[in-house]
């Protein structure tokens, strides 16, 4: 079975502009986690969705945001990028029930000059 | 608000060794507590879980860990170490919440040496 996806495996853009990262998770997963993890440091939670709805927020500003597709797929979008955005995005999927492990995908590396 | 303590920037092990990776939690009610490891340039893999009843749990590659309530402890193990157990190890806490609600909090990680 595939694992989770994401696209692309690394970005570079400037300050100011604008980031859609994607994420496809593994098939019969229904629940869609977006982390940051910056360099040296664990992965801090940004969103959940969970049939298409968000179910968690982390302490994240507006500029971030999210959606889940009905196929379960999911976007994170970053808006005004900052220098401080540079970091591993990583999507993870699960089953329904909060024992169910999270899967992760080998993330996207986001570079912001 | 929930939070995890991983003491130990980096573990130096020799081969052949037992290896035990720190880690302590802050939450509310009852923990479900999450070992993963990360390797360069990857994802994180999942090891094992705690949810409820054995303290003692036992995961992949022959890692275990042992839950501690009175101590908030959460403690990764390994009977002989294998120089392929060089990586990043995370652990993670997560409340009890709402159905279908999913919020893991991450330590800052441990690297694991294990030299040959």
């Amino acid at each position: 079975d595939a694992g989770v996806t994401q696209s692309p495996t690394h970005l570079i853009k400037t300050r100011g502009q604008h980031v859609t990262l994607r994420c496809s998770p593994i098939s019969g997963h229904k629940s869609v986690s977006w982390y940051q993890q910056v360099l040296g440091q664990g992965p801090q939670f940004i969103f959940q969705y969970y049939e298409k709805e968000e179910r968690g927020r982390g302490n994240f500003p507006d500029r971030f945001s999210a959606r889940q597709f009905p196929n379960y797929s999911s976007e994170l979008n970053v808006n005004a990028l900052l220098l401080g955005d540079s970091a591993l995005y990583l999507c993870a999927s699960s089953l329904l029930g909060q024992n169910s492990p999270l899967h992760f995908g080998n993330g996207t590396r986001l570079t912001v000059t | 608000a929930q939070s995890v303590a991983q003491p130990e920037d980096q573990v130096n092990v020799a081969e052949g060794n037992p290896l035990t990776v720190k880690c302590t939690y802050s939450v509310s009610g009852n923990p479900y507590l999450f070992w993963y490891v990360q390797y360069p340039n990857r994802g994180l893999q999942f090891l094992l879980k705690y949810i409820t009843g054995d303290n003692l749990v036992k995961g992949s590659y022959g890692f275990e860990a042992e839950f501690n309530k009175s101590q908030t402890s959460f403690h990764l193990k390994k009977p002989s170490a294998l120089v392929s157990d060089s990586a990043l190890y995370f652990c993670a806490v997560s409340p009890a919440q709402r159905a279908g609600s999913y919020q893991l909090t991450f330590g800052k990680g441990t690297k694991l040496s294990v030299i040959p």
